[in-house]
């Protein structure tokens, strides 16, 4: 079975800062997709990157970037810059395939401080 | 657009009474599913859809029915509500590139 795991419950950070939130899986998958989601306090699931793990490249997007280590099962991502609008819950999510069943992470909880 | 919708918002329910959560995507996707967001475990999921006609269950289907009778509509139906069902719903539908779009979700408490 596959499992996600987020081992930090909350997190702050200064503005301006960089924070690197943490996300381990297992699977014995081969194809497979990794993802973040942002949570805000208005409780809408945001996707903020993708990962497909045949592709070695980290993903990136803007601030957000993500360290794939795929022979230790590693997926964090890293905030540059953090901003008071990025206070929010983060969920690490995995995928097999083209299956649609996404599995979450127990969320960690961000706070910017200004 | 308006993707994916959910409706209602918030729900107080007593246990034993049934209800049901509607969920409405316009972007034409085939699969569908429904989780719910308990207080430190994530999102789970309890059923998912492949297309009109196709459903099947997810990790935690007890208690939750669901139909997909059209490609744009995803209804979970709790038939006796229990106050284990508390919880926040979310519907999502899955776009090409394995990118799910989820709806406001559903803040449901039963009493």
């Amino acid at each position: 079975a596959q499992t996600v795991t987020q081992s930090q419950p909350e997190m702050s950070v200064q503005e301006a800062e960089t924070v690197t939130l943490s996300c381990t899986y297992d699977t014995s998958e081969n194809n497979y997709y990794l993802f973040w989601y942002k949570q805000p306090p208005s409780r809408q699931m945001i996707l903020v990157i993708r990962q497909e793990a045949y592709k070695q490249q980290n993903a990136t997007e803007n601030r957000f970037s993500v360290n794939f280590q795929k022979a230790a099962k590693s997926f964090s991502l890293k905030i540059s810059d953090s901003q008071l609008g990025d206070t929010a819950m983060y969920f690490c999510a995995f995928t097999a395939g083209n299956t649609g069943k996404l599995i979450f992470g127990q969320g960690t909880t961000l706070q910017v401080k200004p | 657009n308006a993707g994916v919708t959910q409706t209602p918002k918030f729900q107080v329910l007593k246990t034993g009474q049934s209800m049901t959560l509607q969920c409405a995507q316009d972007m034409n996707h085939e699969y569908m599913s429904w989780y719910r967001q308990d207080p430190g475990m994530g999102l789970r999921l309890i059923h998912y859809s492949v297309g009109a006609g196709i459903t099947d269950q997810g990790e935690v289907p007890n208690g939750y029915n669901v139909s997909r009778s059209t490609t744009e509509d995803f209804p979970l139906r709790l038939l006796s509500a229990a106050p284990s069902q508390t919880s926040v719903y979310f519907c999502a539908s899955k776009g090409g590139i394995n990118i799910q779009y989820f709806g406001a979700g559903t803040r449901l408490s039963v009493l």
